[in-house]
């Protein structure tokens, strides 16, 4: 099992430019989840998704977008870049029943917007 | 106030030491996890735990939910366990993390 991936590793954008962040899992996953990690701060939730068809914003979802229109795929798309976007980007996903259970982290995504 | 505060931010350690991080939370939660960053690198989930106490070879998590109070223990510390350490409280059936900052632990041979 190749577990959460994430594509690609390293970007620099431009202003305003677009782009969208792939995530996959194989695990067979219900939840999927994106975080950005700033220096110095704690990772926050961008948005989440709890299955196919179903996603919801997190904590700072502001600039961003999601869709779930399969188990294994949660992409984030990023509409007219800003240098605040510029970010550490962690694709997670678990298992859950309702209650708590284990995130695995897919690799990151590091994006530099100038 | 953060929701999730840990200490010490740094740690420096000789190899061998016994260390110790600690957190604290302020909100009803589900479970806490303890996370692993290296360098550069991912995110390894080490624990996850809603009461009492756990181990994993060199590692042990504890926690005291009326205290809302954890702790992550490294016995016999090695340079290899260098890395970011983070600590994440559970809330609600969604499985949302609040994560604390980190602690940076640099083990010295």
């Amino acid at each position: 099992n190749a577990g959460v991936t994430q594509t690609p590793k390293f970007r620099i954008l431009k202003i305003g430019q677009s782009m969208t962040l792939q995530c996959a899992q194989d695990m067979n996953h219900n939840y999927m989840y994106w975080y950005r990690q700033d220096p110095g701060m704690g990772l926050k939730l961008i948005y989440y998704s709890v299955g196919a068809g179903i996603t919801d914003k997190g904590e700072v979802p502001n600039g961003y977008n999601v869709s779930r229109s399969t188990t294994e795929d949660f992409p984030l798309r990023l509409e007219l870049a800003a240098p605040s976007q510029t970010s550490v980007y962690f694709c997670a996903s678990s298992y859950s029943s309702g209650g708590a259970s284990e995130q695995f982290f897919g690799p990151g995504t590091r994006l530099t917007v100038l | 106030k953060n929701e999730v505060e840990q200490s010490p931010q740094n740690l420096t350690a000789q190899e061998g030491e016994f260390i110790t991080i600690n957190c604290s939370y302020s909100v009803g939660i589900s479970a806490l996890h303890w996370l692993q960053q290296h360098p550069g690198g991912g995110i390894v989930s080490l624990f996850m735990l809603s009461s009492g106490k756990k181990k994993h070879g060199r590692l042990i998590a504890t926690i005291n939910i009326q205290e809302k109070h954890s702790s992550l223990h490294i016995t016999a510390s090695h340079p290899r366990d260098s890395a970011v350490y983070i600590c994440a409280v559970c809330r609600g059936a969604t499985n949302k993390l609040i994560f604390g900052t980190g602690t940076l632990l640099a083990v010295q041979p």
